[in-house]
């Protein structure tokens, strides 16, 4: 089952950063963190992933804390097309299969 | 940007009948996956397959399920005889082998599947 906490829903104005946190407090050394989102009933979109340092990439920022215990995707700056549901996930290692435990996630709801 | 393409968008049958679910995964992708999602529920891992065969399953996926892929190209999931319950958004995902590049696992739109 999901290994996640995640806050059920957040509000962020347009333009402003969205920032979402994640409690994963029992990963171990070998679990990556994974964040997806999905736009209505689309299929979720990969975002960006990290095992402990902090990443960039050209969607958002992941950054874990020391202890790997939590982390936070950052949305530099929000749109009204990033209003989705946003899912912080655990995987195992890197050569097993991609068997991704959604959680409820965290609906963010970007406002103009 | 290379994407799963699933087919079809929409599909109503009716309980009891069989159905399949197409998938075109990225091509040099090598594993292959369906999940699922109840209206307002979670998304749930059903299947993952590899080399040709079942590499895991989840206990949703009984005997009613089955995975092929036929050609080089195609993934379905069929569901032999379907129940009110099976009706949900399907998605199939794929990703790339591990190794130097970590996996990413990249979703189709999905198939919306009525069982009436």
């Amino acid at each position: 089952d999901a290994k996640t906490t995640q806050p059920p829903s957040m509000d962020c104005a347009e333009g402003r950063a969205a920032n979402l946190p994640c409690n994963h407090s029992t990963i171990s050394g070998n679990e990556y963190v994974y964040w997806y989102r999905q736009i209505h009933s689309q299929g979720p979109q990969y975002i960006i992933h990290g095992l402990k340092n902090n990443e960039t990439n050209e969607m958002a920022s992941l950054i874990i804390t020391e202890d790997r215990k939590s982390s936070t995707l950052i949305l530099p700056h929000a749109t009204l097309r990033d209003t989705a549901v946003y899912y912080c996930i655990v995987r195992v290692g890197r050569y097993n299969f991609n068997k991704f435990y959604f959680g409820s996630g965290t609906k963010l709801n970007v406002k103009p | 940007e290379p994407e799963v393409t699933q087919t079809p968008s929409h599909q109503v049958t009716q309980m009891g009948q069989e159905v399949i679910l197409r998938c075109v995964p990225i091509s040099n992708h090598l594993y292959f996956y369906w999940y699922r999602q109840i209206l307002g529920q979670k998304v749930e891992f059903l299947v993952s397959f590899y080399n040709n065969e079942i590499s895991e399953k989840s206990e949703i996926f009984d005997d009613q399920f089955s995975v092929e892929r036929p050609d080089g190209s195609n993934f379905t999931l069929k569901i032999r005889s379907t129940k009110l319950e099976d009706s949900a958004m399907y998605f199939c995902a794929s990703s790339e082998p591990g190794g130097v590049v970590e996996e990413k696992l990249f979703f189709g739109s999905g198939t919306q599947l009525s069982v009436l």
